[in-house]
Order: structure tokens, then C-alpha cells, then sequence
């Protein structure tokens, strides 16, 4: 399997711009995570899915954000409008069971800048 | 409140060093602990960690839970240049929201090995 794939691995955009985030996760894993990481705040989870459905979004920082997962092998994280203050790595991660019983598989990450 | 603190944030040593890096917690319900290792891109997964005073080991690497006292400690013993990298420890935290739970990181110990 070639792993959790994301794209763009990099997005320059401006103030006000959409942004679209995309991942597929790895064949056959249950759990799709949207992870952000920053210097000040580290590795923040945005929002997870179970067999495509959101479970908690409770990490998303406002309404300009949103996620979806039409089906198993698709996700993408949207920011419209995007602001500078949400420049970071935006990662996205499979897993085949429960977090609390094996590991996250990571993609690269999309680096995110707003000007 | 639940959460999970490293130390130290950051640590230099020379080659051949041994390090230990740490990693407690404070969880409603503890499952398991994990550790990551994050060079340039994604967080690959290092140990998971469930029992107490049962030691995980992978070459110069290890670790090992204390349930008692609620942290966990990462050893790297005869470090080389290719360590450097952050140290992340992960705690699924249940999730106030839903029924599930969601991975949670530390800040991370960024350790830089100097040859």
C-alpha cells in the first residue's frame, strides 16, 4: 500500500481564499483523522471519522473550517475563508481500529500558507 | 482536566550519548500510551505502551509505562545523528462529545544529536 496520500503537499493562497485540503487514507482503515500542527500549539486534532461518518469535530476551530468523507478512500478539509492565523501543516492519518488499540498511519502533510 | 506534558522540550547531546526522554499524564480511563518519532515529515509510530513495568524495545530504543505514577519514559542509548528529531507521546483521550476518543499529543522533545 502507498500509505495515507495528500495533496497539496504545499499551498500559498491569500487572506479570503478557499482552501482545499485533500487525503485518502490507507485501503481498508476504518478511522480517518485531520491532525494541525503548529510551533505554539503542536499537534491539535481537528476531527475524525469512523466508516465515513464525523465522530468529533469538537477540534475544529470555527465555522470557516470543514471536513468531509464522502466515501472510504476520500476526505478533504476545507477553509473558506482562510486567514493567516491558520497557516500550518494540516496532516491526515488512517488507522485500522481504535486509537487506543494501534497505531496512526501519518501522510506527509499539506503545508498551509496564508498571506 | 486530562493532558499530556513532555520533557524536556528539547534536550542536545553528542553522539554515543544516552538519553531519556519523558512523557506523564493525567487520563480519565487509560487505555494505552503511544510514542512517535517525527524527523522533516509525518509522525511514524515508535511503541505502544499498555501494561506497567513492561518494557518495549526496538534496537537502541525502549521504553516502558508506569501506571502507578501515570508516565512513561523513552530511552535512546548510544545516540547517532539520525535521531534527531521530535519525540511525540500520544494518550487516546475520551472524548467529551461522543462515545470515542481521541489520540492526544504532547508538545514533543525535539532532540538534536551533534556529532
Amino acid at each position: 500500500d502507498a500509505g495515507v496520500i495528500q495533496s497539496p503537499r504545499h499551498e500559498v493562497t491569500e487572506m479570503g481564499q478557499e482552501v482545499t485540503l485533500r487525503c485518502k487514507p490507507i485501503s481498508g482503515h476504518d478511522y480517518l483523522f485531520w491532525y494541525r500542527q503548529t510551533m505554539m500549539r503542536g499537534l491539535e486534532l481537528l476531527i475524525y471519522f469512523n466508516n465515513n461518518v464525523p465522530i468529533d469535530d469538537s477540534g475544529m476551530p470555527e465555522d470557516r473550517f470543514s471536513a468531509k468523507m464522502p466515501n472510504a478512500s476520500f476526505s478533504t478539509l476545507k477553509i473558506q475563508p482562510s486567514e493567516p492565523r491558520d497557516s500550518a501543516v494540516y496532516f491526515c492519518a488512517s488507522s485500522l481500529g481504535t486509537v487506543a488499540s494501534g497505531e496512526l498511519f501519518f501522510g506527509e502533510g499539506s503545508r498551509l500558507t496564508v498571506l | 482536566e486530562d493532558k499530556v506534558v513532555q520533557s524536556p522540550l528539547s534536550l542536545v547531546v553528542h553522539e554515543g550519548d544516552t538519553v531519556t526522554l519523558n512523557c506523564s499524564y493525567e487520563v480519565t480511563n487509560f487505555r494505552s500510551l503511544l510514542w512517535y518519532k517525527q524527523e522533516k515529515k509525518a509522525p511514524t509510530f515508535l511503541f505502544m505502551l499498555t501494561s506497567s513495568g513492561i518494557e518495549k524495545k526496538s534496537g537502541r530504543l525502549s521504553s516502558i509505562l508506569d501506571k502507578k505514577e501515570l508516565f512513561s519514559i523513552l530511552n535512546i542509548t548510544a545516540t547517532q545523528t539520525g535521531d534527531s528529531a521530535i519525540y511525540l507521546c500520544a494518550v487516546p483521550l475520551s472524548s467529551k462529545e461522543t462515545s470515542g476518543s481521541r489520540l492526544t499529543f504532547g508538545e514533543g522533545t525535539q532532540l538534536t544529536v551533534n556529532p
